[in-house]
């Protein structure tokens, strides 16, 4: 099975700030994915990080707000753009390996936007 | 994906099994059924996935209806680290794809 290592763990910052989140794999997978967690809610995809290109965003989910990279099989990031209390929210890692393995996920980055 | 159906919450005592129920009356031939849970503050754990045959693991067991349009995820003797909000997810074998999650089922075992 994969572990997926997700930093940082947790953050408050300040409205209008952007936050970079990463998320590491310690061995290669097939696909890796950025979900959201909203309070009491539950998980809704944000988009797919595809290796050396574009992510594929999710309805609702725009790339000026929520840019992905993904520079090789093991690691990606996530950067939340010019935040807003709205965007208080669990966001979540998750990657894939080759075949029909089961989807692996990070602890989560739980941030608040003060 | 076909769209899945479960209870809000349910309570189980500490020992006793916890039989959670998923409903997917529109799943399809090619579509498997998968349990994963999120303990408060974590990440989804995998838990067990079939598709028609009842499946057992270490966590878990999984009873699929003949139909393939209901199942039930079985922890048999639960403790109180199975306080989880358990999802059950219908997704396509074999494909690498995002899962969707539902709203889930918080079971909360009592002791």
């Amino acid at each position: 099975s994969a572990v997926i290592s997700q930093k940082p763990s947790r953050d408050i910052c300040q409205r209008g700030t952007s936050l970079t989140i990463q998320c590491q794999v310690d061995s290669q997978v097939t696909m890796m994915f950025w979900y959201r967690q909203q309070p009491g809610q539950s998980l809704t995809l944000i988009a797919t990080a595809n290796q050396g290109s574009e992510a594929t965003y999710e309805s609702g989910f725009v790339i000026d707000k929520f840019p992905i990279s993904r520079p090789n099989l093991t690691f990606s990031t996530l950067t939340v753009s010019n935040m807003s209390p709205e965007d208080s929210s669990i966001y979540l890692c998750s990657a894939v390996g080759g075949g029909d393995t089961e989807a692996f996920f990070g602890q989560g980055t739980r941030l608040t936007v003060v | 994906d076909a769209k899945t159906t479960q209870p809000p919450s349910m309570d189980c005592a500490e020992g006793r099994a916890a039989n959670l129920p998923c409903n997917h009356s529109t799943i399809s031939g090619n579509e498997y059924v998968y349990w994963y849970r999120q303990i408060h503050s974590q990440g989804p754990q995998y838990i067990i996935h079939g598709l028609k045959n009842n499946e057992t693991n270490e966590m878990a067991s999984l009873i699929i209806t003949e139909d393939r349009k209901s199942s039930t995820l079985i922890l048999p003797h639960a403790t109180l680290r199975d306080t989880a909000v358990y999802y059950c997810i219908v997704r396509v074998y074999g494909s690498a794809r995002q899962l969707t999650f539902g709203s889930g089922t918080q079971l909360t075992v009592l002791p």
